[in-house]
């Protein structure tokens, strides 16, 4: 089955600048890569994804890049502000299609003032 | 219009109990998702539905676990002999297509508390 690491699992930044977080992924069938925000006690929230036929995505001040290649993707996020503090979850969905997602164990983004 | 409802948003139980957790998807959602979230990790895929059929249960850990969507709506995560390791945070999730590449929308999770 499919595998997802996500680095690192904390990340501090001072607000303004810029945070990236990066995953992996073990299946090359694995072909929709979206990232999740998680905040203290709700609900995982999309906040960007990207399909395997696109290598770049952008919405405004975040960003999400893609390697097929070398089976890897990440997030960035631009001139962070406080309330981009939470748990970020990146996924991979299987090539079956009908799989469900496999989460990487998150990165807490930590915004200091 | 409503997310995705799940109920009770927590749930106490003694060791050995039977849970049942609710589910209630977006309208017109076909597939529904089923997660379970420890402190400080990723969910955890458990079981997926396409319509009333699950399409994958590959996720369930042992066969105290089942779920049911008998009318293609609301689902319902079914836990035998509760134990201290199934206390975590369950999470439901519907997408439109269930095609792999069709968003996910979860609900709030149940917190399963197993004393």
């Amino acid at each position: 089955g499919e595998n997802v690491e996500q680095h690192p699992s904390t990340l501090s930044v001072q607000e303004g600048d810029s945070a990236v977080i990066k995953c992996t992924y073990s299946d090359s069938a694995s072909n929709y890569f979206p990232w999740y925000k998680q905040e203290l006690g709700k609900r995982p929230q999309l906040i960007i994804d990207i399909r395997s036929n696109v290598g770049e995505k952008k919405d405004q001040r975040i960003a999400v890049t893609l390697n097929k290649t070398a089976k890897h993707f990440s997030l960035h996020i631009t001139e962070t502000q406080p309330e981009d503090s939470a748990v970020y979850f990146c996924a991979a969905s299987g090539g079956g299609g009908a799989d469900g997602l496999t989460f990487g164990k998150g990165t807490h983004l930590i915004i200091q003032p | 219009g409503a997310g995705v409802s799940q109920t009770p948003s927590n749930k106490v139980t003694e060791k050995g109990k039977y849970v049942e957790l609710r589910c209630d998807p977006i309208s017109g959602h076909t597939a529904l998702y089923w997660y379970r979230q420890s402190l400080g990790q990723g969910p955890e895929f458990l079981i997926y539905f396409q319509g009333t059929g699950a399409a994958d249960d590959s996720g369930l850990p042992n066969d105290r676990f089942f779920a049911v969507r008998p009318e293609g709506s609301v689902s319902t995560l079914k836990i035998q002999r509760t134990e201290r390791g199934d206390s975590a945070v369950y999470l439901c999730a519907s997408s439109l297509l269930g095609t792999g590449d069709s968003p996910l929308h979860f609900g709030n999770g149940t917190r399963l508390t197993v004393t």
